[in-house]
């Protein structure tokens, strides 16, 4: 499977735990993006890489919050002192970046991981 | 927050109807994307349109592009039972590379 993956599926924890999700995009895709979707409604960007580097963040992404692409090749995301209202589910989402906007700008997302906080 | 308007909000029709749906918004967008998301699982990429007035099929799936960049309409025809899921328009604006999504259209198709 070629496609974006996600680990874990799911992941229960409890209020103050730390969690940390992983991303693998598709291979030689350079852009790596998170974003989090919560019930009833579409995903909300989070925060994106350009390679290794964190081009741009989002207001939603709290201190707690923290990615990484140390290689430009996978990608995690942790959450430290979670809170009931982190549940959601995360999504990554990957895209070639090889220059003007065109089919190479798709987005191609993965599986999710679905995040529930006790 | 989002700057997207999806509608309608649900859909329940029978199999073998065509059904439309829309988004708006108050900016420019440069490009429009549809997904369509199953339950517990991420968006899959269903159409891109990259200009005004562009009008894309992809099987029973047509979208277009509107011209005044501010709207986009996907129509699938012929629906069949898998169609069922949520559909998503999401769009890029100006030269960043987020995508800001509508809130989605749930279609229920009844055999």
């Amino acid at each position: 499977d070629t496609g974006v993956s996600q680990d874990p599926r799911h992941k229960i924890t409890k209020r103050g735990q730390n969690v940390t999700f992983r991303c693998d995009p598709i291979s030689e895709h350079n852009r790596l993006y998170w974003y989090r979707q919560t019930l009833g409604q579409g995903p909300e960007f989070l925060t994106y890489f350009q390679n290794e580097a964190q081009l741009e963040k989002s207001r939603l992404l709290s201190d707690r919050f923290s990615a990484e692409r140390p290689k430009g090749s996978f990608s995690t995301l942790e959450i430290q002192r979670t809170e009931q209202g982190d549940s959601a589910m995360y999504l990554c989402a990957s895209d070639p970046a090889k220059g003007e906007r065109s089919s190479y700008n798709e987005q191609f997302f993965g599986p999710g991981t679905r995040l529930t906080v006790l | 927050g989002q700057q997207l308007n999806q509608s309608p909000q649900s859909m329940f029709i029978q199999e073998g109807e065509d059904v439309s749906m829309n988004c708006t918004s108050s900016s420019i967008f440069n490009t429009w994307l549809w997904y369509k998301q199953d339950p517990g699982e991420g968006p899959v990429l269903l159409i891109a349109l990259y200009k005004a007035g562009e009008l894309t099929s992809n099987g029973r799936l047509t979208a277009q592009f509107g011209i005044t960049r501010k709207d986009s309409f996907l129509n699938i025809s012929a629906s069949i039972p898998s169609d069922v899921g949520i559909y998503f328009c999401a769009g890029y604006r100006g030269s960043n590379y987020k995508l800001t999504f509508g809130k989605g259209t749930l279609l229920t198709v009844n055999p």
